[in-house]
């Protein structure tokens, strides 16, 4: 495709629910991030892939976060048992390079946990 | 100490002032740099990356200080379309992700 796509675009769930929420980069693009923007607030660093490898996971804030990425495209972030706190927007960017290009972000998942 | 700092404002300017925003970072391994512009409910743009000597694109001009490890962006002549958030973006030079800051909000009057 033409851009970063994102999917869902919302997702509404229920507290203790896991929820998956899905990347597809720009073609050809070796780095992907991952973000979470709440309410008001800047971006948070979750994790980053070079390749299919995540160089750094320092951001993921708890063991109920994950991610993957496979094929050097898709990526996937799950978060386990949502709690409330975790309701923000889920931003996605990818690069042609590691942290030396600029990043193509996309549209983001709004996730509300109830 | 966070890793990339900036001054939240918000700063409320009228139109045709000069503004400048300032940011500043920890790491000194640090090698890009980058100003972002968000507008409301929308996702990050590049605005421009900063160069070691400074930069300019058309009324924003970029600066980067290594020694003082810190970065400014000035907005010269501002329009009501100015009005965004505007987020600086250094790399970490020992693992390569990119790291936002939190982020000036800019809110140019008529």
């Amino acid at each position: 495709g033409a851009g970063v796509s994102q999917s869902p675009s919302n997702k509404v769930t229920e507290k203790g629910k896991d929820v998956e929420l899905r990347c597809d980069p720009i073609s050809g693009h070796t780095a992907l991030y991952w973000y979470r923007q709440r309410l008001g607030q800047g971006l948070e660093f979750l994790i980053y892939f070079q390749g299919n490898s995540a160089p750094d996971k320092s951001g993921l804030p708890s063991d109920r976060f994950s991610a993957e990425r496979t094929g050097e495209s898709v990526s996937t972030l799950t978060i386990q048992r949502t709690q409330q706190e975790d309701s923000a927007v889920y931003l996605c960017a990818s690069s042609p390079q590691t942290g030396k290009e600029k990043l193509f972000f996309g549209s983001g998942t709004q996730l509300s946990v109830l | 100490r966070k890793e990339v700092e900036q001054d939240p404002g918000p700063f409320n300017v009228p139109e045709g002032a000069t503004v400048a925003f300032n940011c500043t970072y920890s790491n000194s391994a640090s090698q890009s740099f980058f100003w972002y512009r968000q507008d409301c409910r929308k996702e990050p743009k590049l605005l421009m990356s900063v160069y070691s000597s400074g930069n300019e694109d058309g009324r924003f001009t970029a600066q980067l200080n290594r020694a003082s490890q810190y970065i400014s962006l000035l907005i010269r002549d501002s329009k009501l379309s100015d009005s965004a958030t505007y987020l600086c973006v250094v790399n970490d030079g020992n693992t390569g992700k990119l790291i936002f800051g939190q982020g000036t909000t800019l809110q140019v009057k008529p």
